[in-house]
């Protein structure tokens, strides 16, 4: 049991917008430490999607956008893509376990 | 370009001891903390350790600290992982990952360690 929580999946059509949630605590989200987001696509290493609550790595489509408020961060994908298919996980720093900690995943189904 | 290659699958038994690597290349490995990631089979991401190899500074998780042991050789820009005595719950994907502030910008392809008698 993650210390952080996203919900277990989510599902859109393509071209829909969806958005995945991450909620903390005291401890790491609302202690005001960055949510990074991650993106794992079937049978690969994750790759970072989001950094810093809401900076796109070079490369990353605008179509996915983060955003932080209090102890909740959210991940939103616009125009869903059939490619999008996959789990995201969101990641923060948690100061009572002094050390990073990843929400549970969400997998994320394109209709 | 910034890579950082796992050892290959390993296949061991319960009771065994095992050491997988991560070598660094692209950049200044002795300046960037490495972190280690387990993934379950059909679970999510769990934050394991990190070791800054400018220094050996280790940090562990609580859930894995006295468990696994974390290390690495500057001088061949390695990263490691390791096991004393395997369990079968140790059966899992491991990933290094090289981290930026608090994120981890690049990460290995991984390396799956199978446990079974």
């Amino acid at each position: 049991q993650s210390v952080v929580t996203q919900p277990p999946s989510v599902s859109g059509a393509p071209g829909q917008r969806v958005t995945i949630s991450c909620t903390g605590s005291s401890s790491n989200i609302g202690a005001g430490y960055d949510v990074h987001w991650y993106q794992q696509l079937p049978e690969t290493a994750p790759k970072l999607l989001i950094y810093d609550n809401n900076n796109r790595p070079s490369g990353v489509p605008d179509r996915f956008s983060g955003s932080k408020s209090g102890s909740s961060a959210s991940l939103a994908i616009t125009g869903l893509q059939a490619e999008d298919e996959a789990d995201y996980y969101c990641q923060s720093y948690d100061s009572s376990l002094s050390g990073s900690v990843f929400g549970g995943g969400t997998k994320l189904t394109v209709l | 370009e910034v890579q950082l290659v796992q050892s290959g699958a390993e296949v061991k038994k319960p009771g065994e001891s095992l050491k997988i690597s991560c070598k660094g290349s692209g950049y200044s490995f002795t300046t960037y903390w490495i972190g280690w990631v387990r993934q379950m089979p059909g679970k999510g991401l769990e934050w394991m350790g990190i070791i800054y190899p400018g220094d050996s500074d280790t940090r562990y998780s609580p859930s894995f600290q006295g468990q696994v042991t974390i290390s690495a050789d500057k001088s061949i820009t390695t990263a490691y992982l390791q096991w004393n005595s395997l369990k079968a719950s140790d059966t899992a994907m491991y990933y290094c990952a090289r981290r930026n502030g608090h994120y981890f910008s690049y990460w290995g392809q991984g390396t799956l360690v199978t446990v079974s008698s």
